[in-house]
């Protein structure tokens, strides 16, 4: 059973420009949960979806990030017209009813 | 109300020693606590859980000890070795309204052979 796949596993974007990060939960699991790790902090909350709704993205910054968790494919995290401070590391987890989290190996976005 | 702080930020023992990691939280609707782990470059893994309704719980070398009324827990780990050298982290939630985890900030654990 595959864990979390989340890609890329690394993005190089210049400022201004779209970042899209994916994620493939686990098989089985309809809940998928998103966070951003800046160097040397925690974890911070970001959105949490099921299937084709976003149940809480109390986490998620007002503008330029949005999230969806279609009927089919994977979960995307988008932020548009990026800037340094969108520089991180972006977790995605999964579960199969919102108990035990199961994280993939992120995403790390550098953004020049 | 929705912090959870973890001491210290840094730990080196020897090999063998006990690290232990504290966390405090103030949403007194958090009933899950789990600790993860982390290595560089990687997602973090859950190491063990607790639920309030005990006071300690142990998983091999690892030992989460609960103090409802103070509101902390903390982490042991018992006979440390270099391979348990990683970032630690508390985390907290509410279990059955969605599970979003509220992490604390993260405790880099060093073991010297």
């Amino acid at each position: 059973n595959a864990g979390v796949m989340q890609n890329p596993r690394h993005l190089v974007r210049r400022r201004g420009q779209e970042a899209r990060l994916r994620c493939s939960p686990m098989k089985g699991h309809s809940h998928v949960y998103w966070y951003r790790q800046l160097p040397e902090e925690g974890l911070k909350f970001m959105v949490y979806l099921q299937k084709e709704n976003i149940i809480d993205e109390s986490g998620m910054p007002k503008e330029r990030f949005s999230a969806e968790f279609p009927k089919e494919g994977p979960s995307i995290l988008r932020i548009q017209q990026v800037v340094r401070g969108d520089s991180a590391a972006y977790f995605c987890a999964s579960s199969p009813w919102a108990g035990e989290l199961f994280f993939g190996e992120g995403s790390r976005l550098t953004v020049l | 109300q929705q912090q959870v702080k973890q001491s210290p930020q840094s730990l080196i023992v020897q090999k063998g020693g006990i690290p232990i990691i504290n966390c405090a939280y103030e949403n007194t609707a958090f009933d899950y606590f789990p600790w993860y782990q982390q290595f560089p470059g990687k997602g973090p893994a859950l190491l063990i859980a607790i639920r309030p309704d005990v006071s300690e719980k142990k998983e091999g070398r690892f030992t989460i000890s609960f103090n409802k009324s103070a509101k902390q827990f903390s982490l042991h780990i018992m006979d440390s070795q270099p391979g348990d050298s990683a970032t630690y982290f508390c985390a907290a939630s509410m279990y059955n309204a969605g599970n979003m985890l509220t992490f604390g900030g993260g405790t880099r654990l060093m073991v010297k052979p």
